[in-house]
């Protein structure tokens, strides 16, 4: 089955307590990208990737890092993570003219 | 820079037709797209205009006015089902420092 895989589903931690959100695709997409949603803000973009060792930042970058070192691969790694990061967090890759995106990860940085 | 508009919320009754609009001002624009969402998951791809006019699949229908930089989803035949968050997204080229820009979503409410 086509899918994007995050792990974890749910995660809260403490700040400044690395963590890395894992997703993973199966559809030899070239392009991923990650966003976070909060109420009222919708979908904004935090990085993307063109394809492998090919990143930008997005919309709202600040605080998160990416690697892309295999295509199937797109981590998001927050070094220090602050409360304002407490969000729901979506994996996404494109293929065609639509997006298929992962089962979100909601964090809770407290 | 991008910013979309669409409204916040819509309520209708099951087997109505209801309509979500979306407006657009973009710096660079490829086409439009809208995305269903049920309660906080995983948004899930529903159309996708690149040409003006009208594209149709089932009960859903999606509309593109270049000119005009808007666009609709039309749900027809509506069911409880369809209670979600329905998002419209602009696609900017490629290379650009953005590909996929969403609205902020219209919360679907279907009665029975």
């Amino acid at each position: 089955e086509a899918q994007v895989t995050q792990n974890p589903r749910y995660l809260i931690t403490v700040t400044g307590k690395k963590l890395t959100v894992t997703c993973s695709q199966n559809m030899n997409h070239e392009y991923m990208s990650w966003y976070r949603q909060d109420p009222g803000l919708g979908l904004r973009q935090i990085y993307y990737s063109m394809n492998v060792e090919v990143t930008d930042k997005g919309d709202v970058p600040e605080g998160y890092k990416v690697s892309r070192k295999e295509k199937r691969n797109f981590p998001l790694i927050l070094e220090s993570p602050s409360p304002n990061q407490t969000s729901l967090y979506f994996c996404a890759s494109k293929g065609g003219y639509g997006y298929t995106f992962g089962s979100g990860t909601r964090l809770t940085v407290v | 820079g991008q910013s979309l508009e669409q409204p916040s919320e819509v309520t209708a009754v099951e087997g109505a037709i209801v309509q979500i609009n979306c407006t657009y001002q973009t710096s660079g624009f490829y086409g439009l797209s809208w995305y269903q969402q049920h309660d906080g998951g995983a948004p899930t791809f529903l159309s996708y205009n690149g040409l003006d006019g009208l594209e149709e699949t089932g009960r859903f229908s999606s509309f593109l006015s270049r000119s005009d930089s808007y666009g609709y989803l039309l749900l027809q035949e509506l069911q409880m089902k369809d209670s979600a968050s329905y998002f419209c997204a602009v696609r900017s080229p490629l290379g650009s420092a953005r590909q996929l820009t969403f609205g902020s979503g219209t919360q679907l409410t279907v009665l029975p």
